[in-house]
């Protein structure tokens, strides 16, 4: 069964330091890689994702992401947090069968100190 | 555009009632699915309708239900709740069915006492 892991339960970092969060998934076929956001009290709302060509790919609010294949990882990456990134991380993929439902990770909680 | 919306918003019910949750997509988007927030099992699949028909289900009970109108909009139903059924339900939109970017509302809080 397809399953996504996020190793970082919760993470904290002082403003402008770096990010990096950890999403890797267990599926042999091809996939669609999507990292979406949780701010507190909001909706889950997309921040970037992969469906095939460059294997680097920018989301908003200068979030990047890099879908490496042969370690079946597509981590989250921001070079300067702020205080505004404080929220839940979720990866998710969906598997190329023509079904569209997204399995997601547990989820990385980012706590940004100012 | 608006985006996706669901009502109500927050639900409080008991063991063994009923409840209807409501879905309107985007403005365009034709497919709907539906999953279920809890803190420990994170976000799970629940189903997916497409032209008003159910075309994927994830690994969940029969008293989970669901359905979608001519109009794209979807419902779901649980029947004879259980407490452990105490979740944020998530409606999410896209375009098409197949490998298209789901986007999701703000979800129904559903406790059950």
């Amino acid at each position: 069964a397809q399953s996504v892991s996020q190793h970082n339960h919760h993470v904290i970092l002082s403003e402008a330091a770096s990010l990096e969060l950890g999403c890797n998934y267990s599926y042999g076929g091809t996939v669609n890689l999507f990292w979406y956001v949780q701010y507190p009290g909001q909706h889950l709302q997309l921040l970037l994702k992969y469906f095939s060509g460059d294997p680097l790919v920018k989301g908003i609010k200068g979030f990047e992401a890099e879908f490496i294949k042969s370690k079946f990882s597509f981590n989250l990456r921001k070079p300067s947090v702020q205080w505004s990134d404080t929220a839940e991380y979720f990866c998710a993929v969906t598997v190329r069968t023509g079904a569209n439902n997204l399995f997601f990770g547990t989820g990385t909680r980012l706590t940004v100190i100012p | 555009k608006a985006g996706v919306t669901q009502t109500p918003r927050y639900l409080i019910k008991t063991r063994g009632q009923q409840v209807t949750l409501s879905c309107s997509p985007i403005s365009g988007h034709r497919s709907v699915s539906w999953y279920q927030q809890t803190p420990g099992q994170g976000l799970q699949f629940l189903f997916e309708y497409f032209s008003e028909t159910q075309r994927n289900k994830g690994n969940f009970p029969g008293r989970f239900s669901g359905r979608q109108f001519s109009n794209s909009r979807s419902e779901m139903n649980v029947s004879t709740l259980e407490l452990g059924d105490s979740a944020l339900y998530l409606c999410a939109s896209s375009l098409v069915a197949a490998e298209d970017t789901q986007y999701f509302g703000p979800g129904t809080r559903l406790t059950v006492l």
